[in-house]
């Protein structure tokens, strides 16, 4: 079946810095791919999506591109704030969603000001 | 509009007891999907149902079952529980597909089997 991979953390940055959470996955077909966000005493929310490859999810600063021929989906934000900490997941979807979203492990952001 | 409501948040069990979790989804969601979340396993779909039927179904044993109920409210049941469904139970509900509809998710339920 797919997996997704990504890095685990925690991952600590100081306010203002620039951001990237990579994120692989393997599928047999072309997934949806997905970003969540769980903040602190929250549950998961979505951040962004693409459905098809060179799609750019985006949404409060944060962008993510699906790329096929890397079979990647990195999360990148030009410059993080302390509100931004959090867990990040990433997700991937199969074609017709037969096995529901798969999710990475998460990664915990820690941004200090 | 009010979110996806989990209860209880809590639970403790014991071995071979069987346990039922409930979810109410936001209003207007017809697709309700139950996921485990672990330390080592992380976050696992369990199964997910849409206008009372079972769609899809996640690699667990029979022991795990649910179902959803005409307003969309579903519940799940484990039953003759093992130490090893101790886990953070999630809920999330979405408009149609999870494939096609963003998922809106529960706090969970946090099951202790002792």
């Amino acid at each position: 079946g797919d997996s997704v991979t990504q890095m685990e953390g925690p991952v600590t940055l100081s306010e203002e810095a620039f951001l990237t959470i990579n994120c692989t996955y393997t599928a047999t077909g072309y997934p949806s791919l997905f970003w969540y966000v769980q903040y602190p005493g929250e549950g998961l929310q979505l951040l962004l999506k693409a459905t098809k490859a060179d799609d750019k999810g985006s949404n409060k600063g944060f962008e993510a591109t699906y790329r096929k021929e890397t079979t990647s989906f990195h999360l990148e934000k030009g410059s993080v704030q302390v509100s931004d900490s959090a867990v990040y997941f990433c997700a991937a979807s199969d074609g017709g969603g037969a096995d529901g979203l798969t999710f990475g492990k998460g990664t915990h952001l820690i941004i200090q000001p | 509009k009010a979110g996806v409501t989990q209860t209880p948040r809590y639970l403790i069990k014991t071995r071979g007891q069987q346990v039922t979790l409930s979810c109410s989804p936001i209003s207007g969601h017809r697709s309700v999907s139950w996921y485990q979340q672990t330390p080592g396993q992380g976050l696992q779909f369990l199964f997910e149902y849409f206008s009372e039927t079972q769609r899809n179904k996640g690699n667990f044993p029979g022991r795990f079952s649910g179902r959803q109920f005409s307003n969309s409210r579903s519940e799940m049941n484990v039953s003759t529980l093992e130490l090893g469904d101790s886990a953070l139970y999630l809920c999330a509900s979405s408009l149609e597909s999870s494939y096609n509809s963003p998922l809106h998710f529960g706090n969970g339920t946090r099951l202790t089997v002792t």
